[in-house]
């Protein structure tokens, strides 16, 4: 049982917008940032947003993440087939004085 | 640019023992917080330490507490992950991964398979 719950699965069509989930508590996101990870089959993870919104270079812009309260969100829009992987959130948990994932949401681009 | 190298992977009995080590370059390595987070097969990840720059602050998941070590030496530029007592359920592969006290990992290691059998 993941401290950051988040969605099993999602999917959308090529061009469609897709947003994943990531519920967490005041401990956690409500008052930490909020981190996403993208997992391609076979790979290492890599960060996709970090401090809630931002994007690292090299990420597009076809990503977005925000956070309202307890609840963290990743926004992909014109979904591409490349996109399918599976997603983790992420964030510092004050009361495990520890880092903490989500579950991982595996997106299939139908 | 970064890179970060992990070995010593393998196969091992339950209660043996196994060291993992990282090789970091492209960075100055004692500036930054190091972690090491693994995936069991099929399953999610999870963060099971972390070591601050200086090696004075030390983070443990409950499921390594005691069993795990974490350590650095930031004239070699390494990350060591001393794992004793191992189990079934600590099979995975383990990332070495750049990181800051917020959640974040900007990098990762390509990861070390650890498998627990016997």
């Amino acid at each position: 049982q993941s401290v950051l719950t988040q969605p099993p699965s999602a999917s959308g069509t090529p061009g469609q917008r897709v947003t994943i989930s990531c519920s967490g508590s005041s401990s956690n996101i409500g008052t930490n940032i909020a981190n996403w990870y993208q997992q391609l089959s076979g790979t290492a993870p890599r960060l996709l947003i970090y401090s809630n919104s931002q994007r690292p270079s090299g990420v597009p812009d076809r990503f977005s993440g925000s956070k309202s309260g307890t609840s963290a969100s990743l926004a992909i829009s014109g979904l591409q087939s490349e996109d399918e992987a599976d997603y983790y959130c992420a964030a510092w948990d004050d009361i495990l004085n520890g880092p903490v994932f989500g579950g991982g949401t595996k997106l299939t681009v139908l | 640019q970064v890179q970060l190298v992990e070995s010593g992977g393998g196969l091992v009995k339950p209660e043996g023992s196994l060291r993992l080590s990282c090789a970091a370059s492209g960075f100055t390595f004692s500036d930054y917080f190091m972690s090491w987070i693994r995936q069991a097969p099929g399953k999610g990840l999870e963060w099971i330490s972390y070591i601050s720059g200086s090696g004075i602050t030390i983070y443990y998941a409950d499921s390594v507490k005691g069993r795990f070590t974490i350590s650095r030496d930031n004239a070699q530029n390494s990350l060591f992950l001393q794992m004793n007592s191992l189990r079934a359920e600590d099979t995975a592969v383990y990332y070495c991964a750049r990181c800051f006290p917020t959640g974040e990992v900007d990098f990762w290691g390509q990861g070390t398979l650890v498998t627990v059998s016997s």
